[in-house]
């Protein structure tokens, strides 16, 4: 049974670029949540796609932007980078069945991401 | 807002102990509470989920207790070894919302 996989593993990008990171939820699965992890701190929840819409923002400024296709798989694209952007990005993926208490997160290996 | 902080930042033991990790949130409307692990540079490993109905969970050499209305929760390790050595994450489902709230962790290092 395959966990979550993210791609790239690690990214090296410059101030002003754009990025996008891939990840494949798993199997079964069918909600992705993306957070961003600064060294030293707690992730912090960057938004969650559900049916292929965004169900949920957290405090990040429009540069975020993500999708999710049919097959439950995401992208997150990051616009205009500053040097702030350098973290690790780590995607989860749950299983909605209707119930909150029940919903338990799985997250990938992440993607780091150095903006120079 | 919802604030969660574990204390300690780092703890350093001798292999074979028991050790506890302390977690706290301000606000006890929540969903669940999930602890994690995650090794230098990696991602996260769940290890207990515990939903808000529940007092406690159990795997293995992990006992994680939950007290929604003193808004704490400790992660119980018995017999450490050097192996458990990471930084142990405990986040919270925070109520009316898909987020998951964390911790900044505490790390975790057994000597052999």
């Amino acid at each position: 049974d395959a966990g979550v996989t993210q791609s790239p593993t690690h990214l090296i990008k410059t101030r002003g670029q754009q990025v996008t990171l891939r990840c494949s939820p798993k199997s079964g699965h069918d909600t992705v949540s993306w957070y961003q992890q600064a060294l030293g701190q707690g992730p912090q929840f960057i938004f969650q796609y559900y049916e292929e819409e965004e169900r949920q923002r957290g405090n990040f400024p429009d540069r975020f932007s993500g999708h999710q296709f049919p097959n439950y798989s995401s992208e997150l694209n990051v616009n205009a980078l500053l040097l702030g952007d350098s973290a690790l990005y780590l995607c989860a993926s749950s299983l909605w069945v209707g119930i909150a208490e029940y919903n338990e997160q799985f997250f990938g290996p992440g993607t780091r991401l150095t903006v120079l | 807002k919802q604030e969660v902080t574990q204390i300690p930042a780092a703890l350093s033991v001798p292999e074979g102990e028991n050790l506890v990790l302390n977690c706290s949130f301000t606000d006890s409307a929540i969903y669940n509470l999930q602890w994690f692990r995650q090794d230098p540079g990696k991602g996260l490993t769940s290890l207990l989920l515990i939903q808000s109905s529940q007092r406690e969970q159990t795997s293995g050499r992990l006992n994680a207790s939950l007290d929604k209305s003193s808004g704490r929760s400790t992660l119980y390790i018995a017999a450490s070894q050097p192996g458990d050595s990471a930084t142990y994450l405990c986040a919270v489902l925070q109520g009316g919302s898909e987020k998951l709230v964390f911790g900044k962790g505490t790390k975790l290092t057994v000597n052999p």
